[in-house]
């Protein structure tokens, strides 16, 4: 059973960058079916995906978001991080990561990506 | 700012049957598969149906997930007090080259 875990600090003052890291257990972070997300949940808001790197090795970004983001791999730790830089108040939120699954459908021929496990998310306050 | 639209709030009484619906567009839901999320209070999100209307292991069959056009709905039957959570529809966007999640809809039990 996968398991994610979010960490970092809680707080982070204006114009500096958000740092988090998500350490995976139960599986390996470098496995070919396996590529990472980050997502985020402002207070009392919807869910926004921010960046994911691919089991390829490429990224992809929310393009509201893709000037200030990095997301990057440490093997050795098992574990992947986000950077955010520039952040203002309206980057205090949630932070998850999940892994986002290849699924194929035999029914209807139809491949796809979807979040099948997240980590129980870390509030990250900009003040 | 979300390209896939669901209503604010959904409600019914226990054993009934809610539906919540998703709208999107020829580049989003017309395009790409569906999955759903259910998120109960405080907690992280967590995949009810993927690939439109696939459930994972463990998720009841009183959940189920269709879509057409550039539509999509998720259909709760047997309504019960545990269902009681914020659900996501998600999918993809061609134009935006990202991943995008519905604007939520809060499922309460009368």
């Amino acid at each position: 059973q996968l398991q994610l875990q979010e960490s970092g600090p809680g707080l982070v003052k204006p114009s500096e960058t958000l740092s988090l890291t998500c350490t995976v257990s139960g599986g390996s972070i470098s496995s070919i079916e396996n590529s990472w997300a980050w997502i985020r949940q402002p207070p009392g808001k919807g869910l926004e995906w921010i960046g994911t790197r691919y089991y390829s090795g490429s990224t992809s970004f929310n393009s509201s978001l893709k000037s200030r983001v990095t997301v990057s791999i440490d093997t050795s730790k098992n574990q992947f991080s986000l950077k955010l830089s520039a952040v203002t108040a309206a980057d205090t939120a949630v932070y998850y990561c999940a892994r986002l699954a290849d699924y194929y459908d035999s029914r209807s021929y139809s491949i796809g990506r979807y979040f099948d496990y997240w980590g129980q998310g870390t509030l990250v306050t900009v003040s | 700012q979300s390209l896939l639209t669901q209503p604010p709030s959904v409600s019914g009484a226990p054993g009934q049957r809610v539906t919540i619906s998703c709208t999107g567009s020829s580049s989003s839901i017309g395009s790409f598969d569906v999955h759903w999320y259910q998120q109960l209070p405080g907690t992280a999100p967590k995949v009810l149906i993927y690939g439109n209307n696939n459930r994972p292991s463990g998720v009841p069959d009183r959940f189920s997930g269709s879509k057409s056009g550039t539509s999509a709905s998720l259909a709760i039957t047997g309504l019960q007090p545990e269902d009681e959570a914020d659900y996501y529809c998600q999918s993809y966007d061609s134009n935006l080259r990202g991943y995008v999640f519905g604007t939520g809809t809060k499922v309460t039990v009368l």
